[in-house]
């Protein structure tokens, strides 16, 4: 399987626990974004690396939220202290830089489902 | 302001029917332009790019774009039950910039 793949799947915790997600892009696939989408809402950008570089994080995410592309290859978001608030659709996708900083199409993994009980 | 608008529907149509699907966007300096498809419970999955003004056919996705209009269109010829599903409108910015999506809209086919 040449795609992004996502692990876990699903994920329940309980609130106040700390969960890790994991996220492997298409091989050669140089960025890697990471989205949280929630019911009637499309994905909300959280951040993005290009390589091993965060490039950009998005304002509203919280300091509980931290991510890394140690290597430049797969991914990992952790959630510290997690809240009900967290519950959501965690969405990996990668795309490859083309010449001119030119951005090709992106791809997304299967998702990681987290409830915060 | 949001950045990318669609109607959120539900859109109905009869099977065979031309589902169109729009959205507007608020940065001119926008070059780049996707949709996608979501089946409920599902990942997004990319159908059609586009990137200049114009038309752009695949099969029986069309994707529209009207730079001047900050618009983009996808239409569905002969649809089909199996196209109901959420349409996903996202757009980039140049440079090291992220994908900024609508909330997409909900399409019924109905047989």
């Amino acid at each position: 399987d040449t795609g992004v793949s996502q692990n876990p799947r699903h994920k329940i915790t309980k609130r106040g626990q700390n969960v890790t997600f994991r996220c492997d892009p298409i091989s050669e696939h140089n960025r890697l974004y990471w989205y949280r989408q929630t019911l009637g809402q499309g994905p909300e950008f959280l951040t993005y690396f290009q390589n091993e570089a965060q490039l950009e994080k998005s304002r509203l995410l919280s300091d509980r939220f931290s991510a890394e592309r140690p290597k430049g290859s797969f991914s990992t978001l952790e959630i510290q202290r997690t809240e009900q608030g967290d519950s959501a659709m965690y969405l990996c996708a990668s795309s490859r830089m083309a010449g001119g900083g030119a951005n090709t199409e992106a791809f997304f993994g299967q998702g990681t489902r987290l409830t915060v009980v | 302001q949001k950045e990318v608008e669609q109607n959120s529907g539900p859109l109905s149509v009869p099977e065979g029917a031309i589902a169109s699907l729009n959205c507007t966007y608020s940065d001119r300096g926008s070059q780049s332009f996707f949709w996608y498809r979501q089946y409920s419970g599902k990942s997004p999955e990319l159908i059609m790019s586009i990137y200049s003004n114009g038309d752009k056919e695949d099969g029986r996705f069309t994707a529209q774009l009207n730079k001047a209009s900050q618009y983009v269109s996808l239409l569905i010829r002969d649809s089909q039950p199996s196209d109901s599903a959420t349409y996903l409108c996202a757009v980039k910015h140049p440079g090291n910039t992220p994908l900024v999506f609508g909330k997409g809209t909900r399409l019924s086919v109905i047989a």
